[in-house]
């Protein structure tokens, strides 16, 4: 199985300020038809997961554009431009290109 | 608006079956793979299963192969998750979710507790 690995687990944030994820892949995530299946979700507190990206970059409709995404092959990154109150929660990174689908760890993201 | 609502959870015995649905709305379900993830009491997620639009292709992770069973009725725009042989480590939130290479809209999920 594919091994997606997070980084930091626990990320406490000034608001106002950046933050970054890291995601590595055991395998890379290349797919056959050249796509990339890296995605991003957050799970606030007491909700369901929510997509934010797919595709590594693509952002979700009604996603702000502080949030972003990058990278390739095996290496990807989730960066907040700006955290806000909102932003508070977990986030996971999860690969859809071997089976079986994998998610990272999570990481935890609070306001200082 | 897509809409997954899933029903089905509750309290089962160690051994003991449970069948949980997905009633899916707001899109064309028979156009789409549809995903069960789960997410045990205070832990991360864990993807569990993928059917195809037809049925015909069927994926799980391998810690419940050959004891849970993923279904859909196209007709009546429903997911289903027959587990059979259930353990004490099978108590999470189960979610229906779309998608095959991601899971771009997920259902409030629906409690399983396995305990004596």
């Amino acid at each position: 199985d594919v091994v997606m690995t997070q980084s930091p687990l626990s990320l406490p944030v000034t608001l106002g300020q950046p933050a970054s994820i890291s995601c590595s892949s055991s395998q890379s995530l290349v797919y056959s038809d050249g796509n990339t299946y890296l995605n991003w979700f957050q799970q606030r507190p007491g909700q369901s997961p929510r997509r934010l990206i797919y595709k590594v970059s693509n952002r979700d409709s009604g996603v702000p554009d502080r949030f972003s995404g990058s990278g390739s092959g095996t290496d990807f990154t989730l960066k907040i431009s700006r955290v806000e109150a909102e932003d508070v929660g977990v986030y996971y990174c999860m690969q859809g290109t071997h089976w079986p689908r994998t998610f990272g760890q999570g990481t935890k993201v609070e306001i200082k | 608006e897509v809409q997954l609502v899933e029903s089905g959870g509750g309290l089962v015995q160690p051994g003991g079956s449970l069948r949980l649905s997905c009633a899916a709305s707001g899109f064309t379900f028979n156009t789409y793979w549809m995903t069960w993830v789960r997410q045990a009491p205070g832990k991360g997620l864990e993807w569990v299963a993928n059917i195809k639009q037809d049925g015909s292709e069927k994926y799980y992770v391998d810690s419940v192969k050959g004891r849970f069973t993923i279904s859909r009725d196209n007709a009546k725009n429903s997911l289903y998750l027959q587990m059979n042989s259930l353990r004490a480590e099978d108590t999470a939130v189960y979610y229906c979710a779309r998608g095959m290479t991601t899971a771009d809209y997920w259902g409030q999920g629906t409690l399983v507790t396995v305990s004596s």
